[in-house]
């Protein structure tokens, strides 16, 4: 089975300093990844994606992911955080014949100013 | 704002009791799935529809029971509740399914609280 490993439920920077987030995947078959972010009290939003077309991904708020197949990882980074960035940041791996998606365990970004 | 709605917001019930939670997805979406979130187990998936059938099934408890109308509107039954099933449940939904062409979008969920 599929899985996804983040390592660190939380990290704090500083206002302006890089954002580094990570994830590793577990998988048999070249997997689709995904990183979404979840604001207090609110849904899940997409980030960005893999689906294999690039192994650099370019998602919203300047979150950028590069696919690694030889390190498993799907690590997310941001070259500078802004305060509105705190949120919990989930990555999910989809299980290609169901579509389903499994998620990591979570990591929650404070930003200090 | 998704597109996906949910409701009721919050929930407020005791154990033993029955509740259903109901989702509209997107306008042109045709699955649904459903995702439970709680402290102990994170987020985990429970049940995809797909244009009104049952297309998988995840961790979702025997006591628990979902399914999609013809206007592809979703709803999730929970019975006999317990304390841990207090969470959030979120519905999300894509146009056909498949994760290499399409978005899941989430709803902004329901919270459970049972006493």
């Amino acid at each position: 089975a599929q899985s996804v490993t983040q390592l660190g439920s939380h990290v704090s920077v500083s206002e302006g300093a890089l954002v580094l987030l990570r994830c590793n995947y577990s998988s048999s078959v070249p997997p689709y990844l995904f990183w979404y972010v979840q604001y207090p009290n609110q849904g899940l939003q997409l980030l960005l994606k893999y689906t294999s077309a690039a192994t650099l991904v370019k998602g919203i708020n300047g979150f950028e992911a590069e696919f690694k197949k030889s390190e498993t990882s799907f690590h997310l980074t941001k070259p500078s955080a802004h305060m509105s960035d705190a949120a919990e940041y989930f990555c999910a791996v989809s299980e290609g014949d169901t579509d389903k998606l499994i998620f990591g365990t979570g990591t929650r970004l404070q930003v200090f100013p | 704002d998704s597109g996906v709605t949910q409701t009721p917001k919050h929930l407020i019930t005791a154990t033993g009791q029955r509740v259903t939670l109901r989702c509209s997805p997107r306008s042109g979406d045709l699955s649904v799935y459903w995702y439970q979130q709680s402290l102990d187990q994170g987020l985990q998936f429970l049940i995809q529809y797909y244009n009104g059938e049952e297309r998988a099934k995840g961790n979702i408890l025997e006591r628990f029971s979902a399914q999609q109308f013809p206007d592809l509107h979703s709803e999730l039954n929970l019975s006999s509740l317990e304390l841990g099933d207090s969470a959030l449940y979120f519905c999300a939904s894509s146009v056909r399914g498949r994760a290499s062409t399409d978005t899941q979008y989430f709803g902004p969920g329901t919270r459970l609280t049972v006493l």
